[in-house]
């Protein structure tokens, strides 16, 4: 059974930073693409960052891009987030996800809120 | 990275048919057979329910159906049941990166 577990939100203030985790189970995890997906409260899907399975090619909202830096371990079977410069607006659900040709498999998602 | 275009609300009754649509570019939703549906219901992770237009994962009943033409993408729920009742995005694939659509939140009447 493929899982993903996030981790490592929380309160933060404007300004700081927060390292997500999502750790993963049941699939050869450096076979794939993975995503980080948030979503406001009360709010829509957003895309944030993708890697691929070796960690050469990275992609980033322009929201998020010069602020966030999306990473793998595949040894560990667990894909960062390292989130710099926190806004009020990055408040969010922030999901991970594993991408085979559309997004198969989705973390509970672990809730960052920046605020002071 | 603006996202795609969805109608914020539709409607329908047990049994009936429903289409949600989801307007792109060429640059996304009209230049890549790429777009994938998804369905969340209150407090929970989105599901997958159709991924490459039109494809349907194992496990997602058939009444829910894909397809695409031009920029605009449409998700077909037919056979309406009262668990549909959720908010569907779309998402597609835009070269450097992916978009979302705005959602739709489907009550069943």
């Amino acid at each position: 059974e493929v899982q993903l577990v996030e981790s490592g939100g929380g309160l933060v203030q404007p300004g700081g930073s927060l390292r997500l985790s999502c750790a993963t189970s049941g699939l050869t995890f450096s076979n794939y693409r993975m995503h980080w997906v948030r979503q406001a409260p009360g709010k829509g899907l957003v895309w944030v960052s993708w890697i691929n399975g070796d960690g050469t090619n990275i992609n980033y909202a322009d929201s998020v891009k010069g602020r966030f830096t999306i990473s793998r371990d595949n040894a560990k079977n667990t894909l960062y987030l390292q989130m710099n410069s926190l806004r009020a607006e990055d408040t969010a659900m922030y999901y991970c996800a594993r991408d085979t040709a559309g997004l198969h498999y989705w973390g509970q998602g672990t809730l960052v809120t920046v605020s002071s | 990275q603006s996202a795609l275009t969805q109608p914020r609300s539709v409607s329908g009754s047990p049994g009936q048919s429903v289409s949600i649509s989801c307007t792109g570019t060429s640059s996304d939703v009209g230049g890549y057979n790429y777009v994938s549906w998804y369905q969340q219901h209150t407090g929970k992770a989105p599901k997958l329910m159709i991924y490459d237009v039109s494809e349907r994962p194992s496990g997602v009943p058939d009444r829910f159906s894909g397809s695409k033409s031009g920029n605009t993408a449409s998700l077909t729920i037919s056979g309406l049941q009262a668990e549909d009742e959720a908010d569907y995005y779309c998402c597609s694939y835009a070269g450097s990166h992916m978009v979302f659509g705005e959602g739709t939140k489907l009550t069943v009447l």
